[in-house]
């Protein structure tokens, strides 16, 4: 399975942009690019999710590189309630149906 | 609505007791699955259920059963716990098997700890 890597820790200033990068160097053409973030003591909740061209949702962001092999999670204002581990994974349309989660980053929000 | 519920959420065992940890979804979702999280780490897919009546082994099935009793419900079994089965386990689920809208929808977690 082609693996993600992303920073340990990032910190943000309440109501400014964040912008969380993932690298996917070894990215194939039918792997789907899924972010996740889990908040302290919760289960992990869905954010945002692409395959080759940049998406909006409601929550975030998602820009995806050319070449697809990196990609950037963008908080458009973050608030203290953006304080959380974000996962950025790879779905193999043909492998199994889980999600194999890294070690994700740690958001830290400044008031 | 409330989404996936999962019970109990805390749990202490000693080492050889069993139990089940119930996980259920009122979203009328086909596909569940139960993921294990170790202290500091990502989750880890335990088993899954793609559809009712049918469940497959995901990356750390060793010392756990599961049961898909019904749509709604998925139960995971620890027949005989171990210490190194200490974690916090997710249930989740999501409305259709694919990978290109998958959202998947987590409970609360069950924090057990083995002795």
């Amino acid at each position: 399975d082609a693996k993600t890597t992303q920073p340990n820790s990032m910190e943000s200033n309440e109501e400014e942009p964040v912008h969380l990068p993932c690298n996917h160097s070894t990215i194939s053409g039918t792997d789907y690019i899924h972010w996740y973030r889990q908040l302290p003591s919760q289960g992990p909740e869905y954010v945002i999710h692409g395959l080759t061209s940049n998406v909006n949702n409601r929550m975030a962001s998602l820009a995806i590189a050319e070449d697809r092999k990196s990609s950037t999670l963008i908080l458009h204002r973050a608030t203290l309630r953006d304080a959380a581990v974000y996962y950025c994974i790879l779905r193999d349309s043909g492998s199994a149906r889980q999600l194999t989660f890294g070690s994700g980053t740690q958001l830290t929000v400044l008031p | 609505n409330a989404g996936v519920t999962q019970t109990p959420k805390f749990q202490v065992l000693k080492t050889g007791q069993s139990m089940t940890l119930q996980c259920a979804q009122d979203m009328n979702h086909n596909s569940m699955y139960w993921y294990r999280q170790d202290p500091g780490m990502g989750l880890r897919l335990i088993y899954y259920s793609a559809s009712e009546g049918t469940t497959d082994k995901g990356e750390v099935p060793n010392g756990y059963n599961v049961s898909r009793l019904n749509k709604r419900e998925f139960s995971l079994r620890l027949e005989s716990a171990a210490p190194s089965q200490t974690s916090v386990y997710f249930c989740a689920s999501s409305e259709l098997d694919r990978v290109d809208y998958n959202e998947q929808f987590f409970g609360p977690g069950t924090r057990l700890t083995v002795l």
